[in-house]
């Protein structure tokens, strides 16, 4: 099971804006950089935010990344049909030797 | 602009060895910029991150994985694989393969995955 924990969906009608929470602890998003990825339907994951609130070059400014502390949040704005989609955010864990990746549960974004 | 694409046997039995190979065209493996990663999704479940390879040949595995997982990169045929032996129905996912890109200054350098394979499905029964 995940460390890193997610709602398991948020939903809003289209131009809303929703917001989905990543709670780690200490040895993950507490000590390190998160991103968040989001998977289409029946694709592979793409990311949308590094380094806690970066966007990769394509990515549209409405969607943002946040973290404090030991949490870490997305944030999508003016919501479109073509965001229903699940969301995982993404961060290294420190707690072991050498360390590992690890995705939180996911979430599953509907728009109403 | 780079590709990455999985492949390999779609069907494994209990407790024989899944072998996967991700092909990377558009780009080289051995640049070290990046490192490579293998993910797998269960159906109808989250994201699990299996393990890394970086191109000096250093790997990083999940803990839950670790006694089980190899990752290994073959520069000649821009190519890195995936190995997990003693494989159970349990281990029946989709597999994808990815570029994590490097970022950061010098020795302080992080990744995210920033290039994604489709993504294969391997099914482990007899």
């Amino acid at each position: 099971q995940s460390v890193l924990t997610q709602p398991p969906s948020v939903s809003a009608a289209p131009g809303q804006k929703v917001t989905i929470s990543c709670s780690g602890s200490s040895s993950n998003i507490g000590n390190n950089y998160v991103s968040w990825y989001q998977q289409l339907p029946g694709t592979a994951p793409k990311v949308l935010i590094y380094d806690n609130n970066k966007r990769p070059s394509g990515i549209p400014d409405r969607f943002s990344g946040s973290k404090s502390g030991t949490s870490a949040t997305l944030g999508i704005t003016g919501l479109q049909t073509g965001d229903e989609a699940d969301y995982y955010c993404g961060t290294w864990d420190s707690s072991l030797s050498g360390g590992y990746y690890v995705f939180g549960t996911g979430t599953k974004v509907t728009v109403l | 602009q780079v590709q990455l694409q999985e492949s390999g046997p779609g069907l494994v039995k209990p407790s024989q060895t899944l072998s996967l190979t991700c092909t990377v065209s558009g780009g080289s493996v051995s640049s070290g910029s990046y490192c490579w990663s293998w993910i797998r999704q269960p159906a109808g479940k989250g994201l699990e991150w299996i393990g890394r390879i970086y191109t000096s040949g250093s790997t990083n595995y999940n803990p839950s994985l670790k006694s089980r997982v190899t990752i290994s990169v073959d520069t000649s045929k821009s190519q890195f694989s995936l190995k997990l032996s003693s494989v159970t129905a349990a281990d029946t996912a989709v597999y994808y393969c990815a570029r994590d890109l490097r970022y950061g200054d010098y020795p302080y350098y992080y990744y995210y995955m920033d290039v994604w394979g489709k993504g294969t499905t391997v099914t482990v029964s007899s």
